[in-house]
């Protein structure tokens, strides 16, 4: 079975603050993939990154950045300089390889400015 | 430009009575997934298709129905809605494979059983 925990139910900062989302999977799986998605006020899922297994580097686009370690099963999410934009609800997901995405339960940030 | 749509947007029904929220994708996608959103419970599986006459039960499946018969639909039943089947439904699709791609979401449906 696989499992997603992203434990930071509501986060808030103000504007021009760092903020961190955690996320944490479990898998028995060798092969898999995570991705980031995000969720604005308008309701729609937008997808922002996908990771596989075997590619440990980290990533950055822009203000946003990930950081995937095997080692402690997290793949955390990170946005600098936040802006009220970024206001929404982030979901991390997982994929065993079977198609299926198992989302965690979502982080709610609140940016103010 | 491919997309996916989901309608009604919204929905009011009462219970017991049958509904059906349709999906309709233009990205060609093997894979066609129907998800529930709770408060609390994130986004929730409750059934999925890797083809046309392929489909499967997902995680909450109890109370709903899909068919497949060709690549683009994937409609969602609720056989006899239950007030417990307010929610968000969310369509998505995704290309064939072992799960290496993104899934594209569409709008969502709110669904209220009064």
């Amino acid at each position: 079975a696989q499992k997603v925990t992203q434990a930071q139910t509501e986060i808030s900062v103000v504007e021009k603050e760092d903020v961190t989302l955690d996320c944490v999977y479990e898998t028995r799986d060798t092969t898999y993939y995570l991705f980031w998605y995000k969720q604005p006020p308008s309701g729609e899922l937008v997808f922002l990154i996908r990771r596989n297994s075997f590619d440990e580097q980290n990533e950055i686009s822009g203000r946003y950045s990930w950081n995937f370690q095997k080692s402690t099963s997290s793949f955390n999410f990170t946005i600098t300089a936040s802006q009220v934009v970024d206001s929404a609800v982030y979901f991390c997901a997982l994929n065993s390889g079977y198609s299926t995405l198992t989302f965690g339960k979502g982080t709610m940030l609140l940016v103010s400015p | 430009d491919a997309e996916i749509t989901q309608s009604p947007r919204h929905k009011i029904t009462e219970t017991g009575r049958q509904v059906t929220l349709a999906c309709h994708q233009t990205w060609n996608h093997n894979n066609m997934f129907w998800y529930r959103q709770d408060l609390g419970h994130g986004l929730r599986l409750i059934h999925y298709s890797y083809g046309v006459q392929d489909t499967n039960k997902g995680e909450v499946s109890d109370g709903y129905s899909v068919s497949r018969s060709n690549t683009e639909d994937l409609p969602l039943t609720l056989e006899s809605a239950a007030s417990s089947q307010t929610s968000v439904y969310f369509c998505a699709s995704s290309e064939g494979g072992r799960g290496n791609t993104e899934a594209f979401f569409g709008q969502g449906t709110r669904l209220t059983v009064v």
